[in-house]
């Protein structure tokens, strides 16, 4: 079946330092990967996504590439902030029949930002 | 721009009561997911429905039961309920129409089984 790892944290980080969670996945067929945020006490937010081999998503000065050759789609960032901190989800999107869809998320990874 | 709707926002229920969640979707989406989230867990899948018909099926035990309505809003049903039942349940929902794998999730309901 379909699965996503991910770099476990939690992760500490101070403001303005670069930011790498790895996540790596295994499909069977072509999946649409996704980059959702949870901010504390609050719901699940799209960061980013891509939906075939090599697209770029970006928001927020967030970005990951979807990598095919290594089934991965690692998020970075390049000078982080305090209002970062949150709990970051690699996820993937595949038919799961007829018209439906669903996501299997991986396990999360805090990510804490100090000044 | 409308969001999914999901109310209560928290709920608190005794041990082999029945609690009933409420998801109201995007207007024009056409396709509810439930998911379950255990403190500092992942969101684990449930149950889905598209066009007010069960779609899949995750790990969603005998206990609970949901459905979609002719309005496409969704209720999910969960009876004598157990401490290892709180969590936060989201409901998202998705369109057919131009389906690119994107979820749109509600802010969840917060359920405290004592």
């Amino acid at each position: 079946g379909n699965s996503v790892t991910q770099m476990e944290g939690p992760v500490t980080l101070s403001e303005e330092a670069f930011l790498t969670i790895n996540c790596t996945y295994t499909a069977t067929g072509y999946p649409s990967l996704f980059w959702y945020v949870q901010y504390p006490g609050e719901g699940l937010q799209l960061l980013l996504k891509a939906t075939k081999a090599d697209d770029k998503g970006s928001n927020k000065g967030f970005e990951a590439t979807y990598r095919k050759e290594t089934t991965s789609f690692h998020l970075e960032k390049g000078s982080v902030q305090v209002s970062d901190s949150a709990v970051y989800f690699c996820a993937l999107s595949e038919t799961s029949g007829g018209s439906n869809y669903k996501l299997t998320f991986g396990k999360g990874t805090l990510l804490t930002v100090n000044p | 721009a409308a969001g999914v709707i999901q109310s209560p926002r928290h709920l608190i229920k005794e041990k082999r009561e029945t609690a009933t969640l409420k998801c109201y979707p995007i207007p024009r989406h056409d396709t509810v997911y439930w998911y379950q989230q255990g403190p500092g867990q992942d969101p684990q899948f449930l149950i889905s429905f598209y066009e007010k018909m069960q779609s899949d099926k995750g790990s969603i035990p005998d206990r609970f039961s949901a459905q979609q309505f002719s309005d496409y809003h969704s209720e999910l049903n969960m009876s004598s309920l157990e401490l290892g039942d709180s969590a936060l349940y989201f409901c998202a929902s998705s369109s057919w129409t131009g389906y690119t794998g994107e979820l749109f999730f509600g802010e969840g309901s917060r359920l405290t089984v004592l």
